[in-house]
């Protein structure tokens, strides 16, 4: 069936220092969304990424899409304590069915 | 507006008993996916819902069904419960294919 993994699984960083979760599908997607779940909560939608190779920023976040539309990456420049959560990536299958990824839980220490 | 709106926000049934979750989607959405997060997993998709039909359905028995209705809320049902169902259930809204609104869940404990 269709998998989405994403690594690292957990990561743990200093206040100011850099993150990236990778996502990687089974499966060539049409896009590939980005949701974070900070603890207790519920997904919230961060961005879609819809060509290949596309690259699209959010302040500190920078989001890729792969040239073959199969993997994707989130970077996050110079972590703050609120960037706290799960990052999960989505990717659509048989084009209604969203399939997340294993999500990376990401902890920051001021 | 007040988003994506779940029922109840937590319940407790034993095992082979039935349960009903409901869902309100956010204004001017149509269309309605169920999800269920097992503790430190992601989203698993249930099925989706348009149009009051069941458009698709990830890899959950028939002991999960659904339900939209005209004004585009849904419901969630479960039969004959199982110590496995125990999870945040999830109801996300869209208007059409792209970003899905996501309501607070469900934590349904199933002992």
């Amino acid at each position: 069936g269709q998998q989405v993994m994403q690594i690292p699984q957990y990561q743990h960083v200093q206040e100011g220092e850099d993150f990236t979760t990778y996502c990687n599908s089974s499966t060539t997607l049409s896009n590939i969304q980005w949701y974070k779940q900070r603890p207790g909560g519920h997904p919230v939608f961060l961005i879609q990424l819809v060509k290949s190779g596309e690259v699209k920023k959010q302040k500190r976040l920078t989001f890729q899409f792969g040239e073959a539309k199969k993997n994707s990456s989130l970077h996050i420049t110079a972590t703050q304590t609120t960037d706290v959560g799960t990052y999960f990536c989505a990717g659509p299958y048989n084009t209604d069915k969203l399939i997340f990824g294993t999500g990376t839980r990401l902890q920051v220490f001021p | 507006d007040a988003g994506v709106t779940q029922s109840p926000t937590h319940l407790i049934k034993t095992r082979g008993q039935q349960v009903t979750l409901r869902c309100s989607p956010k204004s001017g959405h149509d269309t309605v996916s169920w999800y269920q997060q097992a503790l430190g997993q992601g989203p698993q998709f249930i099925f989706q819902y348009y149009e009051e039909e069941e458009r698709q359905r990830g890899n959950f028995p028939d002991r999960f069904s659904g339900h939209q209705f005209p004004n585009y809320s849904s419901e969630l049902n479960v039969n004959a419960l199982l110590l496995g169902d125990s999870a945040l259930y999830l109801c996300a809204s869209s208007r059409g294919r792209v970003e899905q609104f996501f309501g607070p869940g469900t934590r349904l404990t199933v002992l």
